[in-house]
Protein backbone atom coordinates (compact mmCIF):
# COMPACT_ATOMS: atom_id res chain seq x y z
CA UNK A 1 0.00 0.00 0.00
CA UNK A 2 0.99 3.71 -0.84
CA UNK A 3 2.28 6.17 2.14
CA UNK A 4 -0.16 9.25 2.04
CA UNK A 5 1.62 12.46 0.74
CA UNK A 6 2.77 15.47 2.61
CA UNK A 7 5.07 17.96 1.30
CA UNK A 8 8.90 17.09 2.67
CA UNK A 9 9.22 20.55 4.19
CA UNK A 10 7.16 23.48 5.09
CA UNK A 11 8.56 26.88 6.86
CA UNK A 12 7.28 29.95 8.60
CA UNK A 13 8.64 32.87 10.94
CA UNK A 14 7.34 33.11 14.25
CA UNK A 15 3.88 33.73 15.09
CA UNK A 16 2.86 33.18 11.45
CA UNK A 17 0.22 30.44 10.30
CA UNK A 18 1.53 27.73 8.17
CA UNK A 19 0.04 24.01 7.24
CA UNK A 20 0.73 20.77 6.31
CA UNK A 21 -1.57 18.89 3.55
CA UNK A 22 -1.60 15.07 3.40
CA UNK A 23 -3.17 13.50 0.61
CA UNK A 24 -4.88 10.14 0.68
CA UNK A 25 -7.55 8.25 -1.85
CA UNK A 26 -11.13 7.57 -1.06
CA UNK A 27 -9.86 4.60 0.67
CA UNK A 28 -8.00 6.38 3.15
CA UNK A 29 -8.32 9.90 3.76
CA UNK A 30 -11.17 10.44 2.15
CA UNK A 31 -13.26 7.65 2.87
CA UNK A 32 -13.27 7.81 7.12
CA UNK A 33 -13.00 10.32 9.26
CA UNK A 34 -9.71 8.49 11.31
CA UNK A 35 -7.14 10.90 10.40
CA UNK A 36 -4.67 11.70 13.33
CA UNK A 37 -1.30 14.28 13.20
CA UNK A 38 2.06 13.53 14.92
CA UNK A 39 4.25 15.67 15.94
CA UNK A 40 8.11 14.40 16.32
CA UNK A 41 10.83 16.30 17.80
CA UNK A 42 14.56 14.29 17.14
CA UNK A 43 15.21 11.96 19.48
CA UNK A 44 11.68 11.52 20.84
CA UNK A 45 8.56 9.15 20.24
CA UNK A 46 5.96 10.73 18.49
CA UNK A 47 3.33 12.71 20.14
CA UNK A 48 -0.27 12.65 19.25
CA UNK A 49 -1.53 15.91 18.25
CA UNK A 50 -5.01 15.83 16.15
CA UNK A 51 -7.00 12.58 15.97
CA UNK A 52 -10.15 11.92 13.95
CA UNK A 53 -9.78 14.85 11.69
CA UNK A 54 -9.64 17.82 13.89
CA UNK A 55 -9.89 16.77 17.62
CA UNK A 56 -6.99 17.92 20.19
CA UNK A 57 -5.97 15.58 22.72
CA UNK A 58 -6.21 17.10 26.29
CA UNK A 59 -3.24 18.95 26.51
CA UNK A 60 -2.04 19.81 22.96
CA UNK A 61 -2.17 23.62 22.34
CA UNK A 62 -5.43 24.58 20.49
CA UNK A 63 -2.71 26.40 18.31
CA UNK A 64 -3.12 22.58 16.64
CA UNK A 65 -6.22 22.41 14.38
CA UNK A 66 -7.27 19.88 11.99
CA UNK A 67 -9.14 19.76 8.53
CA UNK A 68 -10.32 17.44 5.82
CA UNK A 69 -11.37 17.59 2.51
CA UNK A 70 -12.30 15.02 -0.35
CA UNK A 71 -9.09 12.85 -0.10
CA UNK A 72 -6.72 15.59 1.46
CA UNK A 73 -6.66 16.65 5.51
CA UNK A 74 -4.42 19.33 6.73
CA UNK A 75 -2.89 20.18 9.93
CA UNK A 76 -2.80 24.37 10.85
CA UNK A 77 -0.60 25.24 13.02
CA UNK A 78 -1.18 28.95 13.80
CA UNK A 79 1.21 31.45 15.74
CA UNK A 80 4.39 29.44 15.09
CA UNK A 81 6.67 29.18 17.78
CA UNK A 82 10.36 27.82 18.07
CA UNK A 83 9.03 24.67 19.94
CA UNK A 84 6.93 24.02 16.90
CA UNK A 85 9.99 23.30 14.75
CA UNK A 86 9.80 19.23 14.46
CA UNK A 87 8.51 16.52 12.32
CA UNK A 88 5.06 16.18 11.56
CA UNK A 89 3.16 12.83 10.40
CA UNK A 90 -0.13 12.38 9.25
CA UNK A 91 -1.83 8.78 9.50
CA UNK A 92 -5.08 7.24 8.60
CA UNK A 93 -7.36 4.36 8.90
CA UNK A 94 -7.31 2.26 5.31
CA UNK A 95 -9.53 -0.32 3.91
CA UNK A 96 -6.45 -2.27 2.94
CA UNK A 97 -4.13 -4.35 4.90
CA UNK A 98 -2.78 -2.60 7.97
CA UNK A 99 -5.55 -0.69 9.61
CA UNK A 100 -3.79 2.26 9.31
CA UNK A 101 -1.38 4.30 7.21
CA UNK A 102 1.48 6.92 7.21
CA UNK A 103 2.16 9.91 5.52
CA UNK A 104 6.02 10.68 4.38
CA UNK A 105 6.21 13.43 6.90
CA UNK A 106 6.98 17.05 6.55
CA UNK A 107 9.75 18.84 8.73
CA UNK A 108 8.74 22.48 9.74
CA UNK A 109 11.34 24.91 9.93
CA UNK A 110 10.54 28.20 12.13
CA UNK A 111 12.89 31.02 10.84
CA UNK B 1 -4.50 5.85 32.97
CA UNK B 2 -3.28 3.49 29.92
CA UNK B 3 0.37 2.39 28.88
CA UNK B 4 2.26 0.63 27.14
CA UNK B 5 5.52 -0.91 26.93
CA UNK B 6 8.45 -2.58 24.80
CA UNK B 7 10.68 -4.67 25.66
CA UNK B 8 12.98 -7.40 23.80
CA UNK B 9 16.56 -7.82 23.10
CA UNK B 10 18.36 -4.74 21.84
CA UNK B 11 20.44 -6.82 19.27
CA UNK B 12 19.18 -9.56 16.87
CA UNK B 13 22.03 -11.05 14.43
CA UNK B 14 21.09 -11.03 10.91
CA UNK B 15 18.73 -13.65 9.34
CA UNK B 16 17.20 -14.62 12.68
CA UNK B 17 13.87 -13.53 14.23
CA UNK B 18 13.03 -10.68 16.09
CA UNK B 19 10.60 -10.91 19.00
CA UNK B 20 9.10 -7.96 20.92
CA UNK B 21 6.19 -7.51 23.54
CA UNK B 22 4.09 -4.74 24.07
CA UNK B 23 2.73 -4.48 27.74
CA UNK B 24 -0.49 -2.74 28.26
CA UNK B 25 -1.15 -1.07 31.77
CA UNK B 26 -3.77 0.64 33.24
CA UNK B 27 -6.41 -1.11 31.01
CA UNK B 28 -7.68 -4.25 29.39
CA UNK B 29 -6.47 -5.18 26.31
CA UNK B 30 -9.05 -7.59 26.25
CA UNK B 31 -11.68 -4.18 25.98
CA UNK B 32 -13.74 -4.80 22.91
CA UNK B 33 -13.23 -2.22 20.50
CA UNK B 34 -9.39 -1.27 20.62
CA UNK B 35 -7.09 -2.44 17.87
CA UNK B 36 -3.24 -2.92 18.81
CA UNK B 37 -0.89 -2.23 16.63
CA UNK B 38 3.28 -2.17 15.74
CA UNK B 39 5.17 0.55 13.93
CA UNK B 40 9.10 1.17 13.21
CA UNK B 41 11.16 3.91 11.99
CA UNK B 42 14.79 3.73 10.72
CA UNK B 43 17.49 5.62 11.60
CA UNK B 44 16.36 9.20 9.96
CA UNK B 45 13.82 7.75 8.31
CA UNK B 46 9.32 8.09 8.33
CA UNK B 47 7.29 6.14 10.16
CA UNK B 48 5.60 2.04 8.77
CA UNK B 49 2.82 0.50 10.31
CA UNK B 50 4.00 -3.18 10.55
CA UNK B 51 0.53 -3.92 11.20
CA UNK B 52 -2.40 -4.18 13.62
CA UNK B 53 -4.39 -6.83 15.49
CA UNK B 54 -7.89 -6.98 17.51
CA UNK B 55 -7.76 -9.01 20.93
CA UNK B 56 -9.44 -11.92 19.38
CA UNK B 57 -6.63 -12.17 16.84
CA UNK B 58 -7.26 -10.82 13.45
CA UNK B 59 -4.43 -9.12 12.18
CA UNK B 60 -3.70 -7.15 9.52
CA UNK B 61 0.00 -6.80 8.38
CA UNK B 62 1.58 -4.64 5.88
CA UNK B 63 1.68 -6.17 2.53
CA UNK B 64 5.62 -5.25 2.37
CA UNK B 65 6.23 -7.35 5.84
CA UNK B 66 3.58 -10.21 5.42
CA UNK B 67 5.35 -12.53 4.89
CA UNK B 68 8.21 -12.35 7.78
CA UNK B 69 5.53 -10.67 10.11
CA UNK B 70 3.42 -12.44 13.03
CA UNK B 71 1.37 -11.08 15.93
CA UNK B 72 -0.04 -11.82 18.43
CA UNK B 73 -2.06 -11.39 21.97
CA UNK B 74 -1.95 -13.14 25.57
CA UNK B 75 -4.74 -12.00 27.20
CA UNK B 76 -3.91 -13.70 30.47
CA UNK B 77 -0.53 -11.42 30.65
CA UNK B 78 -2.50 -8.19 29.36
CA UNK B 79 0.60 -8.27 26.62
CA UNK B 80 0.95 -8.27 22.83
CA UNK B 81 3.78 -9.60 20.58
CA UNK B 82 5.50 -8.67 17.25
CA UNK B 83 8.41 -11.74 15.37
CA UNK B 84 9.75 -10.16 12.32
CA UNK B 85 11.53 -13.65 10.97
CA UNK B 86 15.00 -13.11 9.04
CA UNK B 87 15.61 -9.34 9.56
CA UNK B 88 18.19 -8.35 8.02
CA UNK B 89 20.36 -4.58 8.35
CA UNK B 90 17.11 -2.90 6.94
CA UNK B 91 14.99 -4.07 10.01
CA UNK B 92 16.92 -1.84 11.95
CA UNK B 93 14.86 0.79 13.65
CA UNK B 94 12.83 2.29 16.69
CA UNK B 95 10.06 -0.24 16.64
CA UNK B 96 6.49 1.39 18.91
CA UNK B 97 3.90 -0.40 20.10
CA UNK B 98 0.01 1.80 20.03
CA UNK B 99 -3.23 1.06 20.67
CA UNK B 100 -5.74 2.52 18.07
CA UNK B 101 -9.65 3.53 18.82
CA UNK B 102 -11.75 4.00 15.86
CA UNK B 103 -15.03 3.90 18.45
CA UNK B 104 -14.59 5.45 22.07
CA UNK B 105 -13.27 8.70 20.54
CA UNK B 106 -10.03 8.87 22.44
CA UNK B 107 -7.31 9.06 19.91
CA UNK B 108 -4.63 6.51 19.80
CA UNK B 109 -1.77 5.76 23.17
CA UNK B 110 1.92 4.67 21.56
CA UNK B 111 4.47 3.37 24.24
CA UNK B 112 8.11 5.14 24.12
CA UNK B 113 9.57 2.98 21.52
CA UNK B 114 12.68 0.68 21.69
CA UNK B 115 15.75 0.52 19.71
CA UNK B 116 16.80 -2.72 18.06
CA UNK B 117 19.45 -3.42 15.38
CA UNK B 118 20.32 -5.99 13.63
CA UNK B 119 23.77 -7.06 13.72
CA UNK B 120 26.01 -9.56 10.81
Amino acid sequence: QSALTQPASVSGSPGQSITISCTGTSSDVGGYNYVSWYQQHPGKAPKLMIYDVSNRPSGVSNRFSGSKSGNTASLTISGLQAEDEADYYCSSYTSSSTLEVFGTGTKVTVL
Amino acid sequence: QLQLQESGPGLVKASETLSLTCTVSGGSLSRSSYYWGWIRQPPGKGLEWIGSMYYSGSTYYNPSLKSRVTMSVDTSKNQFSLKLSFVTAADTAVYYCARLDYYYGSGSIWGQGTMVTVSS
